[in-house]
């Protein structure tokens, strides 16, 4: 089956400082990715659809310029959380699709977020 | 737009009885509708999907959903419980968006085994 993986697990960083999450396709060309959030105790929460070679899509109440996403390639995208605060800590979660519609949204092992 | 409700938030079975997770949906047109579990601090795994044919779907791990669309519903199954199907299940549906499969989930229920 197709593998996504995601980099890195866990990461704790200061306040004011950034993280990058990086989202693989290890084995198929993802024309799309999309990153999903999640609080503890809650569902995932898509922040934002990522196309290869062209700005990503944002859902309403996303801050597009304090989580930059870049789909620099048709195996990689990043997530950047620019200044993080306490309350960006979360999980994050990325997943790939193929081409076709009809296939499965295959998902990252997730990114643990803590901001001190 | 569309959207998904699991109405159980938290379902404790004993080992071995069965269960049965309920899901509805709202979506125009056909959905494309998706069981995943999640263990504590892990991503997803996809239990199983529908996209069109019969209703009745297998997954893995001995589960089953059974996809009515009178009732727009998608509820999972299974015969026996094992202790290690203690985790959170999360009904989803799919849209295209951008060449991909986006997913909205639904609020997940927290799965207890009692053994």
């Amino acid at each position: 089956g197709a593998v996504v993986s995601q980099h890195p697990s866990r990461v704790i960083c200061k306040s004011g400082t950034s993280v990058k999450i990086e989202c693989r396709s290890l084995d198929f060309q993802a024309t799309t990715m999309f990153w999903y959030r999640q609080f503890p105790k809650q569902s995932l929460m898509l922040m934002a659809t990522s196309n290869e070679g062209s700005k990503a899509t944002y859902e309403q109440g996303v801050e597009k310029d304090k989580f930059l996403i870049n789909h620099a390639s048709l195996t990689l995208s990043t997530l950047t959380v620019t200044s993080a605060h306490p309350e960006d800590s979360s999980f994050y979660i990325c997943s790939a699709s193929r081409r076709q519609l009809n296939t499965e949204a295959f998902f990252g092992q997730g990114t643990r977020l803590t901001v001190v | 737009a569309q959207s998904v409700t699991q109405p159980d938030i938290h379902i404790t079975v004993s080992e071995g009885a069965s269960l049965e997770l309920r899901c509805n949906y709202s979506y125009g047109a056909t959905p494309y509708l998706f069981w995943y579990v999640q263990s504590p601090g892990q991503g997803l795994q996809l239990l199983l999907k529908y996209f069109s044919g019969d209703t009745l779907v297998q997954g893995i791990k001995g589960f089953e959903a059974e996809f009515k669309r009178s009732q727009s519903s998608f509820n999972l199954r299974k015969p026996s419980v094992h202790w290690s199907d203690a985790a959170e299940y999360f009904c989803a549906v799919g849209e295209e968006a951008g060449g991909g499969n986006k997913l909205t989930f639904g609020t997940g229920t927290q799965l207890k085994v009692e053994l």
